[in-house]
């Protein structure tokens, strides 16, 4: 049974640009959430989705980013324009209604 | 709104000695849960342990414990016997019932020496 899946590992991007991120939740679970941990500090919430539906966004950033959890595919966080403070690790997870929620490896974002 | 406290920022423990790792927490809410999750060098988070707020006992999973004490809202996390394996960032994290989002602490940077 495969647990939650995130790619990129790593992604480098130059302002600007956008940044795509990817999370297949584990199998079964509906809930996908993404949270955000600078470096030295603990996760922070950023959204939490359930498949075609954006339960509670209340710590993503108003501009720039976005999330999606469609019918069909993985979740993706879209980070667009790109800054160097946007540099972070991005954690997603999954879980069933009310359980824990199990983590993926995690994107290591890199904005030169 | 809720808050978790990680007092200890950085803890060095001998190997196969027990360690206790620090955890409080702040919310108005009766019903919730507390998670430990563990960050190794290699950046992945791994559940540890879970305790809810009306469990009777004490949550265990293996040599780790969770010391709930509700009147006090802490919860520390308990390590028997550490092993080398055991270095690590470990989080605390709570959750409201009602609310999916987990709230972490700062962390604690476990180092266990041979």
């Amino acid at each position: 049974n495969a647990g939650v899946m995130q790619n990129p590992r790593h992604l480098v991007r130059r302002r600007g640009q956008e940044a795509r991120l990817r999370c297949s939740p584990m199998k079964g679970h509906s809930h996908v959430y993404w949270y955000r941990q600078l470096p030295e500090e603990g996760l922070k919430f950023m959204v939490y989705l359930q498949k075609e539906n954006i339960i509670d966004e209340s710590g993503m950033p108003k501009e720039r980013f976005s999330a999606e959890f469609p019918k069909e595919g993985p979740s993706i966080l879209r980070i667009q324009q790109v800054v160097r403070g946007d540099s972070a690790a991005y954690f997603c997870a999954s879980s069933d209604l009310q359980e824990t929620q199990y983590f993926g490896p995690g994107t290591r974002l890199l904005v030169l | 709104a809720q808050k978790i406290t990680q007092t200890q920022p950085g803890m060095f423990v001998q190997e196969k000695e027990a360690v206790t790792l620090d955890c409080t927490y702040d919310t108005s809410d009766p019903s919730y849960g507390l998670f430990w999750y563990k960050q190794p060098s290699s950046g992945e988070m791994i559940f540890l342990i879970y305790q809810g707020s009306y469990d009777q006992q004490n949550a265990t999973e293996g040599r780790y414990s969770l010391n709930f004490q509700k009147a006090r809202k802490s919860a520390n996390l308990v390590i028997s016997a550490s092993q080398l394996g055991d270095s690590a960032m470990y989080f605390c994290a709570m959750r409201n019932f009602g609310n999916e989002k987990l709230t972490f602490g700062t962390g604690t940077r476990l180092t266990i020496i041979p």
